[in-house]
């Protein structure tokens, strides 16, 4: 069973940059999510994709964006990167949309210089 | 507005011995409850979760209880191992009807196991 995994691991953008980050989901899982954990903080929902539709969003701006794709694989786009964007940025697949375990990849850490 | 809170950043615990890992919520929607733990440059792994309409649940060294009048809720190991030495994440969801709320987590607890 494969895991979830995401890419890059690390990656440095500049202020006003748009940015791309890359998740496979665990096999046989049809929902993604996407969180932001700043540090000393826990993670933050941003949105949650279902059949390749967002079905769920936390209160971040439409600047972050997202897909989901027919073989569950998602992308999270930022789009006018700003210092606070700096974080890491968790994709959890589950199966099921609602009160399954999330099981999370090692993340992408953002930093926005 | 933290929805939930974790008010203790880290906790030092004796091997062998037990240790209690605390967690408060304040929105009354929240159902269902989920503990994670994190090893530093890994995603937080999944170690045991509790439906608003039990008090307890234990799975091996690991249970949580519920205390809903409270808002409140619990994570004991017993006995504690020096590999259970991690953050802790406390989060909590609810259905609000409107499409999936996401978890909303704690700020963690660091949990270091002395040997």
């Amino acid at each position: 069973e494969t895991g979830v995994t995401q890419s890059p691991t690390h990656l440095i953008k500049t202020r006003g940059q748009q940015v791309t980050l890359r998740c496979s989901s665990q096999s046989g899982h049809n929902t993604v999510s996407w969180y932001q954990q700043a540090l000393g903080q826990g993670p933050q929902f941003i949105f949650q994709y279902y059949r390749e539709e967002e079905n769920g969003r936390g209160n971040f701006p439409p600047r972050f964006s997202g897909l989901q794709f027919p073989n569950y694989s998602s992308e999270l786009n930022v789009n006018a990167l700003e210092l606070d964007d700096s974080a890491l940025y968790l994709c959890a697949s589950s199966l099921g949309r609602y009160n399954s375990p999330l099981h999370f990849g090692n993340g992408t850490r953002l930093t926005v210089t | 507005d933290q929805q939930v809170k974790q008010n203790s950043p880290s906790l030092s615990v004796q091997e062998g011995r037990i240790s209690i890992l605390n967690c408060d919520y304040t929105n009354s929607m929240f159902d269902y409850f989920l503990w994670y733990k994190k090893y530093p440059a890994e995603g937080p792994t999944f170690l045991i979760s509790i439906s608003s309409i039990k008090d307890k649940n234990e799975d091996g060294r690991f249970t949580v209880f519920l205390n809903k009048s409270a808002k409140h809720l619990s994570l004991h190991i017993v006995p504690s191992q020096p590999g259970d030495s991690a953050v802790y994440f406390c989060a909590a969801v609810g259905d609000s009807g409107g499409g999936a709320d996401g978890l909303t987590f704690g700020k963690g607890t660091h949990l270091i196991i002395q040997p």
